[in-house]
């Protein structure tokens, strides 16, 4: 897998279910950011999660970090309509590389 | 809430034209970022700055590239010859520091003709 691989590639739920995307990388990393983007729009930053830390939430959002498996999910509660929108995940390396690597996103379809 | 703005929003050029792509980064940020994103691939990083030089670039950031903080507000991208597969999102980010979330801007659409 490459560094920052998200799956599913697509998810398509309907409103008020739960959305799972998953986040595979290679390599050591500092911290593992997930962003949305809307079609065409900007990256919106939801949340960063540490290396020394498991889980965190924001909201209805929840981030898992597993580093002994080198992955993380995002996990979207009680889904929205206006939550559908590509979702990245983006990680800063430990190897001293100022550059977040992106992967290639989920694209989650919520359906009203 | 402060954030990362860009202008223009979208810029149309002719191949071998040079365009400046520009930016505000947060008032209070130090570390200054470009990203470009190709129609359909992922987010690429281009270069970062900090104190007033590159800190880090890319295969992708050659000399047709360069980057400029001209007063203590703007970060500016230039491209001296576009070239057709330079068509693509250009996103300015910045950060308060190296290890912190990077917060980016709503994007430059650049299409080269």
């Amino acid at each position: 897998s490459q560094q920052g691989e998200e799956d599913p590639q697509a998810l398509s739920i309907q409103e008020g279910e739960n959305a799972t995307m998953n986040c595979s990388y290679k390599t050591s990393i500092n911290n593992l950011q997930w962003y949305r983007q809307n079609s065409g729009r900007g990256l919106v930053h939801l949340i960063l999660i540490r290396s020394n830390e498991r889980e965190k939430h924001s909201g209805r959002l929840r981030v898992t970090l597993d580093t002994s498996k080198k992955s993380s999910s995002l996990l979207i509660t009680a889904s929205r309509a206006a939550d559908t929108a590509s979702y990245f995940c983006a990680t800063d390396l430990s190897s001293g590389s100022e550059k977040l690597v992106f992967g290639k996103g989920t694209k989650l379809t919520v359906n009203p | 809430e402060p954030e990362v703005t860009q202008t223009p929003s979208h810029q149309v050029t002719q191949m071998g034209q040079e365009v400046i792509l520009r930016c505000v980064p947060i008032s209070n940020h130090l570390y200054f970022y470009w990203y470009r994103q190709i129609l359909g691939q992922k987010v690429e990083f281009l270069v970062s700055f900090y104190n007033n030089e590159i800190s880090e670039k890319s295969e992708i950031f050659d000399d047709q590239f360069s980057v400029e903080r001209p007063d203590g507000s703007n970060f500016t991208l230039k491209i001296r010859s576009t070239k057709l597969e330079d068509s693509a999102m250009y996103f300015c980010a910045s950060s308060e520091n190296s290890y912190n979330e990077q917060f980016f801007g709503p994007g430059t659409r650049l299409t080269v003709l």
